[in-house]
């Protein structure tokens, strides 16, 4: 049973407009969410976090949303710049998981065209 | 510069040969652990380390071994490889505390024919 999905394998907008990049999960005891990022030929490398506590968290052109009733969450990078490019991973971690372990989804692969 | 290292980054291999992938961090983390991202399936967790031989299994363990005697590496070894362990593989690694992001290397290509 897969706790993390990211149901939407790619996602491909124009540059400047907005790109929303969905997760979602099932195992109430998560209460941290991460965003990775990929490049190809590099390692996932972190990009925003938000915990259950809130809502939101910004940083730049990078917005994370939580919606703990619906058990979703979604990234929102505005504009989006072709440099965006990659695949974004997004990852939970509970109360009683281990420092560091975090459960992974498919990833959604953004293509952002010029 | 704070990195992971894996090494190699790619490799082709016959079914039974033993291989390491070695992993490496400068950043004096204590937490380690090896992940492999196969298409479908996301990046799934093999073994983890909390600290110096301290060592668990993860979501995928079967068919390898790791070992953590020095704070900085975390091998990963495949006593006696099998095709569908061909993978891409990914170490990582983190401070102890909760919610502590993943740094990871930049991964290792395995072929297993």
């Amino acid at each position: 049973d897969q706790q993390v999905k990211q149901n939407s394998p790619s996602l491909s907008v124009q540059e400047g407009r907005i790109s929303i990049l969905n997760c979602d999960y099932t195992n109430s005891m998560f209460d941290y969410f991460l965003w990775y990022k990929k490049y190809p030929a590099e390692g996932p490398t972190f990009l925003i976090s938000i915990s259950s506590i809130k809502d939101k968290n910004e940083d730049g052109r990078f917005t994370v949303f939580l919606n703990k009733s619906a058990k979703h969450l979604s990234l929102h990078i505005v504009p989006s710049q072709p440099g965006d490019s990659a695949v974004y991973f997004c990852a939970a971690s509970g109360r009683n998981t281990n420092a560091g372990k975090s459960t992974f989804g498919d990833g959604t692969t953004l293509t952002v065209k010029p | 510069e704070a990195q992971v290292t894996q090494n190699p980054r790619y490799l082709i291999t016959v079914t039974g040969k033993k291989l390491t992938v070695t992993c490496s961090q400068n950043m004096n983390h204590e937490y380690m652990s090896w992940y492999r991202q196969d298409p479908g399936l996301g990046l799934r967790q093999i073994y983890y380390s909390m600290n110096v031989e301290v060592t668990d299994k993860g979501d995928v363990p079967e068919g390898y071994k790791v070992s953590r005697k020095e704070k900085r590496n975390f091998p990963l070894i495949l006593e006696s490889p099998s095709p569908n362990q061909t993978s891409l593989y990914f170490c990582a690694s983190s401070l102890r505390e909760n919610n502590s992001p993943l740094h990871f290397g930049n991964g290792t290509r395995l072929t297993v024919t």
